[in-house]
C-alpha cells in the first residue's frame, strides 16, 4: 500500500520562503505531485516530480528523493494569496491514474 | 476553454436515498476520476473511467457506482446514503497520456441528514 505524511500546519510571513515536507511509504510509484486548494475550492495542480531532483515553476519548486522516500514543496516570496492547503499525491504503479493524497498542510501567510 | 464542471454545487439528501452527481471534463481530456474529500482531509480516490470503462477503483463499497458517456462526461451514483457519505465530491479530468496532472472541478458538497 501507500501512505503519505505531511505536517498539518505551517505558518510563515509574507516575503519569506517556506518548505512543506512529504514523507511516504510505497511499494512503487510513478512520481509525486503537489496540489494547492483554497478553502472550498478545487485542488489545482502545482508540480510533478517523476525523477529525483528539483523541478522549478516560478515561485514554486518541488523536490523528490526516492532513496529517502521524501519530497518537498518550496514556496518563495510568499504572498497572502498563498494561504491555502497543500497536498502531496503519489501515483502508484500499475493502478491506472489513481492518485493517493496526503492529509494536507494548511499554510497560513501572515503580514 | 471551459475547465471541469460539476453539478449540482450543493445537495442535501436523507439517509437511505440515492444521489447522482455529474461531471464534464476539460476539453481534450478523455479520463475522469472521482474523489471524496471529508472536511480537513485529503481527497480519497473512488474510481476512474476511461473509454467508458471503470479503469481503477479505490476502497469504496458497491453503493458507489459510475458511468462515462461517449462524450467523456461522467456520473457518480451513490445508493443507500449514509450520514458518513457527507463530503465534497470532486471530479478530476486528465488525458490518458499524462495522468499525473489532473484538473479538478469545484466539487459537489453533499450533506446527508
Amino acid at each position: 500500500g501507500q501512505s503519505l505524511e505531511q505536517p498539518s500546519e505551517v505558518t510563515a510571513v509574507e516575503g519569506a520562503i517556506v518548505q512543506i515536507n512529504c514523507t511516504y511509504q510505497t511499494s512503487g510509484f510513478y512520481g509525486l505531485s503537489w496540489y494547492q486548494q483554497h478553502d472550498g475550492g478545487a485542488p489545482t495542480f502545482l508540480s510533478y516530480n517523476a525523477l529525483d531532483g528539483l523541478e522549478e515553476t516560478g515561485r514554486f519548486s518541488s523536490f523528490l528523493s526516492r532513496s529517502d522516500s521524501y519530497g518537498y514543496l518550496l514556496l518563495q516570496e510568499l504572498q497572502m494569496k498563498d494561504s491555502a492547503s497543500y497536498f502531496c499525491a503519489s501515483r502508484p504503479r500499475n493502478q491506472g491514474g489513481k492518485l493517493i493524497f496526503g492529509q494536507g498542510t494548511e499554510l497560513s501567510v501572515k503580514p | 476553454d471551459a475547465g471541469v464542471t460539476q453539478s449540482p454545487t450543493h445537495l442535501i439528501k436523507t439517509r437511505g436515498q440515492q444521489v447522482t452527481l455529474r461531471c464534464s471534463p476539460k476539453s481534450g481530456h478523455d479520463t475522469v476520476s472521482w474523489y471524496q474529500q471529508a472536511l480537513g482531509q485529503g481527497p480519497q480516490f473512488i474510481f476512474q473511467y476511461y473509454e467508458e470503462e471503470e479503469r481503477q477503483r479505490g476502497n469504496f463499497p458497491d453503493r458507489f457506482s459510475g458511468h462515462q458517456f461517449p462524450n467523456y462526461s461522467s456520473e457518480l451514483n451513490v445508493n443507500a446514503l449514509l450520514l458518513g457519505d457527507s463530503a465534497l465530491y470532486l471530479c478530476a479530468s486528465s488525458s490518458a497520456t499524462s495522468d499525473y496532472e489532473q484538473y479538478f472541478g469545484p466539487g459537489t458538497r453533499l450533506t446527508v441528514t
